[in-house]
């Protein structure tokens, strides 16, 4: 099955900087690529996803990266605001298949 | 749109007991809600796969007869822990992936397990 590894686990970046989550995943022939972010004691919530069939995606000041020949992706926020703070989740499967498998997660904290 | 609701969002119960979760699909259908587990500071971790009208899926190591899950419509799925230990204290999500909406699964607020 699929084995998603995310890094780093935590963050810290300063307002306004850019901050970058990284994840690689096992099976090359999962094709769909969602970020989640979850704020403390709260759901998880999409906040951008991506299929194979791009290499990036972009809304507003987050933007997603593919290599599919390297197996990795990518979120990337810029401008980051102390309400940025929380931990995001990478995940990938195969589309429209059940086998949904989470990255550890990534603690970001954005000092004011 | 797509709103789960999950219901309780807290329960604190004594050890011995059953506790009954539930999760719904407010404003779509859903043929596949999935339920997860989460330790503080960890990831969610698939316990199994709801399916409406069959038998749920369980990922390896998760107890079927322990955690029972039962998804007798498009919109609603129970997961119940029988027989609950502290051990058993953890906060668990369900998700719900519509039917023509693809891969992308919505979460429900979770609900926070403690056994006393």
């Amino acid at each position: 099955g699929e084995n998603v590894e995310q890094h780093p686990s935590t963050l810290s970046v300063q307002e306004g900087d850019s901050a970058v989550i990284k994840c690689t995943y096992s099976d090359s022939a999962s094709n769909y690529f969602p970020w989640y972010k979850q704020e403390l004691g709260k759901r998880p919530q999409l906040i951008i996803d991506i299929r194979s069939n791009v290499g990036e995606k972009k809304d507003q000041r987050i933007a997603v990266t593919l290599n599919k020949t390297a197996k990795h992706f990518s979120l990337h926020i810029t401008e980051t605001q102390p309400e940025d703070s929380a931990v995001y989740f990478c995940a990938a499967t195969l589309y429209n298949n059940n086998d949904m498998r989470f990255g550890a997660g990534t603690r970001l904290t954005v000092k004011p | 749109g797509a709103v789960v609701s999950q219901h309780p969002s807290w329960v604190i119960c004594k050890s011995g007991t059953s506790v009954k979760i539930e999760c719904r699909s407010l404003d779509f259908q859903a043929t596949t809600m999935f339920w997860y587990r989460q330790f503080p500071k960890q990831s969610l971790m698939l316990m199994a796969t709801s399916n409406e009208g069959s038998k749920a899926t369980y990922e390896q190591g998760v107890e079927k007869d322990k955690f029972l899950i039962n998804h007798a419509s498009l919109t609603l799925s129970t997961l119940t822990v029988t027989s609950a230990h502290p051990e058993d204290s953890s906060f668990y999500i369900c998700s719900a992936r519509a039917n023509l909406r693809g891969q992308t699964q919505y979460f429900g607020p979770g609900t926070r397990l403690l056994v006393l």
